[in-house]
């Protein structure tokens, strides 16, 4: 499968608790974007990578979220002492020119 | 910041009518324009897109408008069918630091038989 993957499709947390997300994108591609999206939504901009370097994070991101990109190929994304305002999906896509994004599946987040 | 709104947010047609789901950007540097499509429980997938340079595009039966001077992109379905019923989202690449895509909030499409 040469598509965008994420894993795993659905974590049920506690809240408190920290959880990691992966994202492998298409090989090819170096740009990744990680975005959250509740029900009814649009996917919301939370954080970018070209290649390795972290360009941009959204402002309306707390200090509990990181992402990593260790050598610009399959990406984390972390939430510490997770929320019940966490539960979303959380969804990863990939593109090559900073246009057509590809989508992964994306992660089901569900804070108890 | 920058910002993308889209109406209506629900929309229902007859099947064989024609649907239109309009957005704004605030960005006026926004030079990429892209409409995704995502079925329920399923990811967004690219259906058309359109760059600035461009005033239409077109693709079988969908199209998209873009109007730079209002900062107006439009979304057209012609003989709309039921597999056509799901969330569609416009989205603007932001010029503004570093550009990213960001999305507006969705229309639900329903199309019925």
């Amino acid at each position: 499968d040469t598509g965008v993957s994420q894993d795993p499709r659905h974590k049920i947390t506690k809240r408190g608790q920290n959880v990691t997300f992966r994202c492998d994108p298409i090989s090819e591609h170096n740009r990744l974007y990680w975005y959250r999206q509740t029900l009814g939504q649009g996917p919301e901009f939370l954080t970018y990578f070209q290649n390795e370097a972290q360009l941009e994070k959204s402002r309306l991101l707390s200090d509990r979220f990181s992402a990593e990109r260790p050598k610009g190929s399959f990406s984390t994304l972390e939430i510490q002492r997770t929320e019940q305002g966490d539960s979303a999906m959380y969804l990863c896509a990939s593109s090559e020119f900073n246009e057509k994004l590809f989508f992964g599946s994306g992660t089901q987040l569900s804070v108890l | 910041g920058e910002n993308v709104e889209q109406h209506p947010s629900t929309l229902s047609v007859q099947e064989g009518d024609s649907a239109v789901i309009k957005c704004t950007y605030s960005d006026s540097a926004s030079n990429y324009f892209p409409w995704y499509k995502q079925e329920l429980g399923k990811r967004p997938q690219l259906i058309i897109d359109i760059r600035s340079n461009v005033g239409e595009k077109k693709d079988q039966r969908i199209a998209v408008t873009l109007n730079k001077t209002a900062k107006h992109f439009s979304l057209h379905i012609t003989e709309t069918q039921p597999e056509d019923s799901a969330v569609y989202f416009c989205a603007a690449r932001t010029k503004t630091s570093y550009d990213k895509v960001i999305f507006g909030p969705g229309t639900s499409l329903s199309v019925i038989p």
